[in-house]
């Protein structure tokens, strides 16, 4: 079955830090992946898409990694600020046509000053 | 405004009971989809629409039906409420089924079912 793991559930970090969460996927066929932000009581927000040829991709202080031999990406976020509190979560495409969306339960990120 | 819209923000209706679920969205995509989201789960696809007229079943579709006669509209209808449709739904929208193509979501719904 095709799956999304993040990792960890949630983390506690200060104002300025920097912070990396992990994404795991069994979803194939592989077509691409996105972090979205999601704040509370909004909907989730792009960050990043990758296909299969990118490893690397950033956003501003957002920038995502993706291993597709071990099928694992992360998000590094440089710098924290409180606007950061979010949840991130992790989706991943398994179709050809990449819109059909296996999306993981999130990381709840909160950033203290 | 330009967007993805969703009515009403949040909705509170006894078991049993119709419900209908807003979305509009502004800028003609072709695609557009509704999903919901549960504590401990990803978001779940109920159903899609790849154009007016043309809707297809997602994961989770039993309890739901929508219709889209108009490209900017994709209403979501509960036929009779059940506790277990407790949960916080999302619209989104994307022009093209392409892997590098944005997918945009509204703000969601919370709908609880008493």
């Amino acid at each position: 079955k095709n799956q999304v793991e993040q990792s960890p559930q949630s983390l506690i970090i200060l104002e300025g830090k920097n912070c990396t969460l992990q994404c795991n996927y069994t979803v194939s066929p592989f077509s691409n992946l996105r972090w979205y932000k999601q704040d509370t009581g909004r909907g989730p927000v792009s960050l990043t898409i990758m296909t299969f040829s990118e490893n690397t991709k950033s956003n501003g202080r957002y920038t995502a990694t993706l291993d597709a031999d071990t099928k694992q990406s992360s998000l590094h976020i440089t710098a924290s600020q409180l606007s950061d509190s979010a949840s991130y979560i992790c989706v991943v495409s398994d179709d050809n046509y990449g819109q059909n969306f296996v999306f993981g339960p999130g990381t709840r990120l909160s950033v203290l000053p | 405004d330009a967007g993805i819209t969703q009515s009403p923000r949040y909705k509170i209706t006894e078991t049993g009971r119709q419900v209908t679920l807003m979305c509009h969205q502004t800028w003609s995509h072709s695609y557009m989809f509704w999903y919901r989201q549960d504590l401990g789960h990803g978001l779940r696809l109920i159903y899609y629409s790849a154009a007016a007229d043309i809707t297809d079943k997602g994961e989770v579709p039993d309890g739901y039906v929508v219709s889209r006669s108009k490209t900017e509209n994709f209403p979501l209808t509960l036929e009779s409420a059940t506790r277990s449709q407790t949960s916080v739904y999302f619209c989104a929208s994307s022009d093209i089924w392409d892997k590098n193509t944005e997918a945009f979501f509204g703000q969601g719904t919370r709908l609880t079912v008493v």
